[in-house]
């Protein structure tokens, strides 16, 4: 049984640039959320997928969005990168209403 | 309504001691409470989890005590190692038929000392 994994581990990035980050979910597990863990803090939800849908979004604007494939892996992509979107950017993934485990995360850092 | 209260912020406990972190919620929907332990540079790792129907879990070294009433739970650490030392979150969220979305504490530096 493989884990959650996520890529890129680090990413550098600007102000105003795109971002796509990538995660793979637990062999077995259908829903993929993620998270946004702002340093010294607890992580943030962001949105899940179930099934390829949004299934739930936390309090982050549009131009955080996602996808979810047939193979149930996942994409984040922020838009309009500002300076606050630095942080530690989490993909845990699950089985509908079950616990959720966490990958090692995207360390992103806006200058 | 939604926030989860953690406490305290940061805690140093000396080897084989017992560590104990406090959560405190308001939403009384809020159906299952895990914890997560997280060291530097990683994601947080499911240590254990509670649903409010039962007062006590007990995984090894671990307990989650939950008190419905007051709307808090804690977990206990016995015998405390060097390697415990890390960043414990609590965490609750609402379980339905559309998924969960989780509610962190904002977290607690453990450190135990050799």
């Amino acid at each position: 049984e493989t884990g959650v994994t996520q890529s890129p581990t680090h990413l550098i990035k600007t102000r105003g640039q795109q971002v796509t980050l990538r995660c793979s979910s637990q062999s077995g597990h259908n829903t993929v959320s993620w998270y946004q863990q702002a340093l010294g803090q607890g992580p943030q939800f962001i949105f899940q997928y179930y099934r390829e849908e949004e299934n739930g979004r936390g309090n982050f604007p549009p131009r955080f969005s996602g996808l979810q494939f047939p193979n149930y892996s996942s994409e984040l992509n922020v838009n309009a990168l500002e300076l606050d979107d630095s942080a530690l950017y989490l993909c845990a993934s699950s089985l509908l209403t079950e616990a959720q485990y966490f990958g090692p995360g995207t360390r992103l850092l806006v200058l | 309504q939604q926030q989860v209260k953690q406490s305290p912020q940061s805690l140093i406990v000396q080897k084989g001691g017992i560590s104990i972190i406090n959560c405190a919620y308001e939403n009384t929907a809020f159906d299952y409470f895990p914890w997560y332990q997280q060291f530097p540079g990683k994601g947080p790792a499911l240590l254990i989890a509670i649903r409010p129907d039962v007062s006590e879990k007990k995984e090894g070294r671990f307990t989650i005590s939950f008190n419905k009433s007051a709307k808090q739970f804690s977990l206990h650490i016995m015998d405390s190692q060097p390697g415990d030392s890390a960043t414990y979150f609590c965490a609750a969220s609402v379980r339905g038929n559309y998924g969960q979305n989780f509610v962190f504490g904002p977290g607690t530096r453990l450190s135990v000392l050799p």
